[in-house]
């Protein structure tokens, strides 16, 4: 069965400061694989997607994730933090683009002036 | 407007009663889907539905129930409502190739 998971509950991290949230997961077959952000009061918003292809996905807002198969793992990184960052982010994992989605846990990155 | 609108977003009830939540979307998916969310236990799916006639449950669907009413509309029902289901809602829909959700803004159900 697949699963994934988020180690952490928190991050903290300085503004300016580079940030990684984990994400670790297994799935059977090929992982899709993909990050959402949560900002309080609002639904989950698309990041950033590993489906094929280079390791290293970028997205939006300045992240970027890293795929790899032999630690399956798929962190969550921005060289500089913002304030503005700060947010509820999940990683989901499917075992193709038609089966279940499922969600780890969620991250809260908090990031301080 | 929204790609994927869901009603209401706030609503408080009493245990036993009935509630609807309803979802839309104008993405013109076929995949959607209900997740209930909590805090420290993500997100976790109560039912999907691939098409009008093809309705799917998820991992915790027991004490919900829904109705693909057409391809644009997905709703979700406690029969009889607990407190134990005060949580906040999300519908989404599904790309087919990429596999990418669309969430709507939620729903946030308390029951007393």
């Amino acid at each position: 069965a697949q699963s994934v998971a988020q180690p952490e509950d928190q991050v903290n991290v300085a503004e300016g400061n580079p940030l990684t949230v984990k994400c670790t997961y297994s799935v059977s077959g090929n992982p899709y694989l993909f990050w959402y952000v949560q900002y309080p009061n609002r639904g989950l918003q698309f990041l950033l997607k590993y489906i094929t292809g280079d390791n290293l996905v970028k997205g939006s807002y300045g992240f970027e994730a890293e795929f790899n198969k032999s630690q399956t793992s798929f962190h969550l990184k921005k060289p500089s933090a913002l304030v503005s960052d700060s947010a509820l982010y999940f990683c989901a994992v499917a075992e193709g683009a038609t089966n279940k989605l499922i969600f780890g846990t969620g991250t809260l990155l908090a990031v301080q002036p | 407007d929204a790609d994927v609108t869901q009603t209401p977003r706030n609503r408080i009830t009493k245990t036993g009663k009935r509630i609807m939540l309803e979802c839309s979307q104008t993405k013109g998916h076929d995949r959607m889907y209900w997740y209930r969310q909590d805090p420290g236990l993500g997100l976790r799916l109560i039912y999907y539905s691939f098409d009008v006639k093809d309705i799917n449950k998820g991992e915790i669907s027991d004490g919900y129930s829904v109705s693909r009413q057409a391809q644009a509309k997905f709703s979700l029902s406690l029969e009889s409502a607990i407190p134990n289901q005060t949580a906040l809602y999300f519908c989404a829909t599904r790309q087919l190739n990429t596999g990418e959700l669309f969430f709507g803004e939620g729903s946030r159900l308390t029951v007393l």
